[in-house]
């Protein structure tokens, strides 16, 4: 059975940090990997996707990384600002669905 | 596009209520989902439609749930009788896939906060 940890749970960063987020999974047989973030009392908001043959995507100051043999991904965020303060959960899609992390809840302060 | 749509935002009603909710999924996503979240459990899929099919709702978790897709552009969960134990946030999400081997983005509505006295 796929199981998704996402660690640490919780992270508190000052301004202008780079930080890194981190996802693992234990079966490696996944279609892709999403990155999202959830703010407090709203829905998802999807951030990133990398397909099973890909390494890695970026969009703006995210990066996130998928080492499939590993099971691992990485969420690198460049220059944190206080308006990136969510929760960020991993997602790995296995047989048509999606398995979610808990979550790491960022707070970035000014 | 005005991106997933559920209604109602919020729900307040008392155990042993039927409780119905309803999601929009994006205009030509084949593929709906419905998750529950709560602090315990986190993000739990509950089932999953493709083509208005239920494919799987081993995450249902009881009898007392059950969903429909009556065409494209609809979906329901009902819940009956409810009880405290339902309280959650629940999201419809939905997608665009090609094939059974293929998957693609998922996009989430913006939940129904349940709250079951």
């Amino acid at each position: 059975k796929q199981e998704v940890t996402q660690i640490p749970a919780a992270l508190s960063v000052p301004e202008g940090e780079n930080l890194v987020l981190n996802c693992s999974f234990t079966d490696s047989a996944i279609y892709n990997l999403q990155w999202f973030r959830q703010d407090p009392g709203k829905g998802l908001t999807s951030l990133l996707l990398i397909q099973s043959s890909q390494r890695e995507q970026t969009s703006g100051r995210l990066n996130a990384s998928l080492d499939k043999s590993s099971g691992r991904s990485t969420l690198y965020i460049a220059a944190s600002q206080p308006g990136d303060s969510a929760t960020y959960l991993c997602a790995v899609a296995q047989g048509g669905k999606l398995i979610f992390g808990q979550g790491t809840e960022l707070s970035v302060k000014p | 596009d005005a991106g997933v749509i559920q209604s109602p935002r919020h729900e307040v009603t008392e155990m042993g209520q039927e409780v119905t909710l309803r999601c929009k999924p994006i205009s030509g996503h084949n593929s709906l989902f419905w998750y529950r979240q709560t602090m315990m459990r986190g993000l739990e899929l509950l089932i999953y439609f493709n083509n208005n099919v239920p494919i799987d709702d081993s995450g249902m978790p009881e009898d007392r749930f059950s969903a429909k897709m009556p065409n494209a552009s609809f979906s329901t969960l009902k819940i009956q009788p409810s009880e405290p134990r339902d309280s959650a946030v629940y999201f419809c999400a939905s997608s665009l896939q090609g094939t059974l081997s293929s998957y693609n983005e998922q996009f989430f509505g913006p939940g129904t906060r349940l709250t079951v006295l």
